[in-house]
């Protein structure tokens, strides 16, 4: 596609419940990173994939979140036993190189764990 | 560990004046920054960027200022528009690609 696609845009969850999330990058970007908006707060970094390095998973918040790139393409976030803080829009994005110039976001998964 | 700082969480300004949202930073490392701006139920889009050898940038009516020394860069919109009504975003890259970002600014363009 021409953008990056996230899905679902939209899930609600039960506590204790896991869930995944899922990113479609743009076709051609090695790079792929993962961040998240709570209530209020500014963007902050989860993980990043760059093609058959291995991910930089230094802003992942606990063991509970997991994320996978399957082929250079598509990756999955998973949050295991989801708790409320967790409640948050997570974003995807995807970049042609490592610069960090010029990312390009998709429009988010809006989790809320209740 | 806040590297990049945007104190403003709002501001409100009339149509056809000047926005000025204002970014601090911590890492003198960092040697290249950019804008995003943010609607609702969207992901942020790049805006306009700068590099630590310029100290403006200029793309219609988008300009970044950069300070070096008071590690403070800033974004002036003139004139404001209602469409500009998001959140602005100041980044800035590390090591690997990864942008840090601030908290944002929530600009409000009043007609």
């Amino acid at each position: 596609g021409a953008g990056v696609s996230q899905s679902p845009s939209n899930k609600v969850t039960e506590k204790g419940k896991d869930v995944e999330l899922r990113c479609d990058p743009i076709s051609g970007h090695t790079a792929l990173y993962w961040y998240r908006q709570s209530l209020g707060q500014g963007l902050e970094f989860l993980i990043y994939f760059q093609g058959n390095s291995a991910p930089d998973k230094s802003g992942l918040p606990s063991d509970r979140f997991s994320a996978e790139r399957t082929g250079g393409s598509v990756s999955t976030l998973t949050i295991q036993r989801t708790q409320q803080e967790d409640s948050a829009v997570y974003l995807c994005a995807s970049s042609i190189g490592a610069s960090g110039d010029g990312y390009t976001f998709g429009s988010g998964t809006r989790l809320t764990v209740v | 560990d806040q590297q990049v700082k945007q104190n403003s969480p709002s501001l409100s300004v009339q149509e056809g004046r000047i926005s000025i949202l204002n970014c601090d930073y911590t890492n003198s490392m960092f040697d290249y920054f950019l804008w995003y701006k943010k609607y609702p139920a969207e992901g942020p889009t790049f805006l306009i960027s700068i590099s630590s050898i310029k100290d403006k940038n200029e793309d219609g009516r988008f300009t970044v200022f950069l300070n070096k020394s008071a590690k403070h860069l800033s974004l002036h919109i003139v004139p404001s528009q209602p469409g500009d009504s998001a959140v602005y975003f100041c980044a800035a890259p590390r090591w690997g690609g990864k942008l840090i970002f601030g908290q944002g600014t929530e600009l409000s363009v009043k007609p």
